[in-house]
């Protein structure tokens, strides 16, 4: 099931740096996953997706990588600015029978600090 | 521009009272949803569209009614019936004819109920 807290996972980087944010995910029928960003008091501005007959998509400064083995994802940002500083979501799309209509299931989250 | 307005930004009301949040889009989507969101926790589905005229229960539906009667708007209730309607209510969007793309969020309603 989902975990549910109030503390979420950081990640503190220095500008410049290559940052790392990583996601499990449970379902084993999930066949599409996005990463979003959020900023505060924004809504979650869409970063990249990946099917599940990928393994790798890389976009603008950006990489998303799929492990279906160990049910694993992660998002890889090239040389970090502080514009990057935000809360990054995973999300996973079930198309198994019954399953809500484009429903995206969310992760928690993690913070992402780039410092100047 | 294309994209979906949500409104007011902030809301305040009293125990009791019934609110509507607005969300309206101009993609021509055909799929809306509903989501919550609570402090350190993910975005859970309230509800969601497919269609005009049409509407389905998320995984947290109690307390909450919407409609759609136009497919550009899908309001969402949140009636006094909702135990913990304090949160963040995020609507999105999805274009209906392909499964694999992304919902496009609007930048969501802050609702604070005392």
């Amino acid at each position: 099931g989902e975990s549910v807290g109030l503390h979420l996972p950081t990640l503190s980087v220095q500008e410049g740096d290559n940052s790392i944010i990583n996601c499990a995910y449970s379902n084993s029928a999930s066949d599409y996953f996005i990463w979003y960003k959020q900023e505060s008091g924004k809504g979650p501005q869409f970063i990249i997706d990946i099917r599940s007959n990928m393994d790798k998509r890389q976009g603008q400064r950006v990489t998303v990588l799929l492990n279906k083995t160990v049910k694993h994802l992660s998002l890889q940002i090239a040389a970090t600015q502080p514009g990057d500083s935000a809360v990054y979501f995973c999300a996973e799309r079930s198309n198994a029978g019954g399953t809500s209509y484009g429903k995206l299931t969310f992760g928690q989250g993690t913070i992402l600090t780039v410092h100047p | 521009d294309g994209g979906i307005t949500q409104s007011p930004k902030y809301l305040f009301r009293k125990e009791g009272q019934n609110v509507t949040l607005s969300c309206e889009q101009n993609l021509n989507h055909d799929a809306m949803y509903w989501y919550r969101q609570d402090p350190g926790q993910g975005l859970r589905l309230i509800y969601y569209s497919q269609i005009v005229n049409d509407f389905q229960k998320g995984d947290i539906a109690e307390g909450y009614s919407v409609s759609r009667e136009k497919k550009e708007s899908f309001p969402l209730t949140v009636t006094s019936a909702q135990k913990n309607p304090t949160a963040f209510y995020l609507c999105a969007s999805m274009e209906g004819a392909t499964y694999n793309s992304p919902l496009h969020f609007g930048n969501g309603t802050r609702l604070t109920v005392t």
